[in-house]
């Protein structure tokens, strides 16, 4: 089946730094992928919209220059938290569609951040 | 807008005992429906799905109905087994409205042996 991997799995870091997370299509061209925020105990909140080539779309509220957000080929795209803050520690997972099909989600298994 | 409300968890059972957890929904054009469930550790995947009205989605003993007349799409399975234990969500997609994913809160489940 269709898998798509997240790197890294958790990561750790200090306040004002900023973390990159990738997402990866592993056997499958994904020409749009979604990046979501999972807090304890709540829904997944879908952060934006992400298709190749183009510039993400995103949800409302969600801080466009905090949250980088770069699909440059049909197998990766990459979330950067900029200057993060303990409020942006959560839980980011990411999903891929193979074909354009937005209801046909393959997801990544996560990556847990935390922001000393 | 378009939205999802399942019950709250979590939900604790028996191995071999019913299953039934609530999902209700609202959209404004015709949505397809889904179950996603997220193992310990593991990303979400699907369970199953269903696209019209009346369709029924099965996988691994699970079973759900596209009830149109009560918005609803309550999962059921008739004996949980242990490796069942998992977050369980509810989704919707509304092709017509064009949105992506819209998710429950998403149901605990918890089955003791």
């Amino acid at each position: 089946g269709a898998v798509v991997s997240q790197h890294p799995s958790r990561v750790i870091c200090k306040s004002g730094t900023s973390v990159k997370i990738e997402c990866r299509s592993l056997d499958f061209q994904a020409t749009t992928m979604f990046w979501y925020r999972q807090f304890p105990k709540k829904s997944l909140m879908l952060m934006a919209t992400s298709n190749e080539g183009s510039k993400a779309t995103y949800e409302q509220g969600v801080e466009k220059d905090k949250f980088l957000i770069n699909h440059a080929s049909l197998t990766l795209s990459t979330l950067t938290v900029t200057s993060a803050h303990p409020e942006d520690s959560s839980f980011y997972i990411c999903s891929a569609s193979p074909a354009g099909v937005l209801e046909t989600q393959y997801f990544g298994p996560g990556t847990r951040l935390l922001v000393l | 807008g378009n939205s999802v409300t399942q019950m709250e968890g979590p939900v604790t059972l028996s191995e071999e005992a019913f299953l039934t957890i609530n999902c209700t929904y609202t959209a404004t054009g015709y949505p397809s429906l889904f179950w996603y469930v997220q193992y310990p550790g593991e990303g979400l995947q699907l369970l199953l799905k269903a696209t019209k009205a009346d369709d029924k989605g099965s996988n691994k003993g699970f079973e759900a109905t596209y009830r149109k007349e009560t918005t609803s799409f309550h999962l059921e399975k008739g004996s949980v087994q242990v490796s069942d234990s998992a977050v369980y969500f509810c989704a919707l997609s509304d092709r017509q409205a064009g949105t992506a994913l819209i998710f429950g809160k998403g149901t605990t489940l918890s089955v003791s042996s």
